[in-house]
């Protein structure tokens, strides 16, 4: 156990629809990253949190939206759902958010839109 | 060209095997080289840290890293079944603050 936790486990939904994912990051950990994994192509960054600021952007659509809260929790929105959306999302937290802190990965959520 | 390469196997071997997994990459100035295990379904975890070049061991698990080449290698000693799982490598760099992700090796250790 990662210490990172991530609801729901699972989420079915239609297309056009609007989902938020859910992430608490370890305790005492500052930053909170999101990725996508889907099996055509592996593990893709989408957006990193720290400290409740916004620190960095990867490959994250513009219909795909996250904010870190003051307690340090964070919330991934997916809107416009597409049926390419479907894919295994997982959130990572890290001390300091520095490329030097170790990331630890939580369960994920598995988004299904049919 | 990717910047990190990873040869997605199925890798099969025989229990008690050593195992070598692998990833090439093109950025010379990735600093920090990861190694996470994925169970199928589950979240990543990590294995191995290591920072530049040289070798670092924990347990059954031997990381080396050849910047030279740009090459990093993950040894698993006397592999067991559980063993059985997908292996990501991951690399980084000061002044960026993601992750760049190899898309995986599967690994299946037979019995």
């Amino acid at each position: 156990d990662s210490g990172v936790t991530q609801t729901p486990k699972h989420l079915i939904t239609a297309t056009g629809q609007r989902v938020t994912l859910r992430c608490s990051p370890r305790s005492g950990d500052l930053s909170v990253y999101w990725y996508q994994q889907s099996l055509d192509q592996g593990l893709q960054f989408l957006i990193q949190y720290y400290n409740g600021e916004e620190r960095a952007k990867g490959n994250i659509l513009e219909r795909f939206s996250a904010q870190q809260f003051p307690d340090l929790h964070s919330e991934l929105n997916l809107s416009s759902l597409e049926l390419g959306d479907s894919a295994l999302y997982f959130c990572a937290s890290s001390r300091n958010g520095g490329a030097s802190n170790e990331q630890f990965f939580g369960p994920g959520t598995r988004l299904t839109v049919l | 060209q990717k910047e990190v390469e990873q040869d997605p196997g199925p890798l099969s071997v025989p229990e008690g095997a050593i195992v070598s997994l692998n990833c090439t990459y093109s950025n010379s100035a990735f600093q920090y080289f990861m190694w996470y295990r994925q169970y199928s379904r589950k979240g990543p975890e990590l294995l191995m840290y290591t920072y530049s070049s040289g070798n670092k061991e924990d347990g059954r698990f031997t990381a080396q890293v050849d910047k030279s080449s740009k090459y990093i290698s993950l040894f698993i000693r006397d592999s067991q079944p559980s063993d059985s799982a997908t292996y990501l490598c991951a690399m980084s760099f000061s002044g960026t603050y993601k992750y760049i992700f190899g898309t995986g090796t599967r690994l299946k250790v037979l019995a």
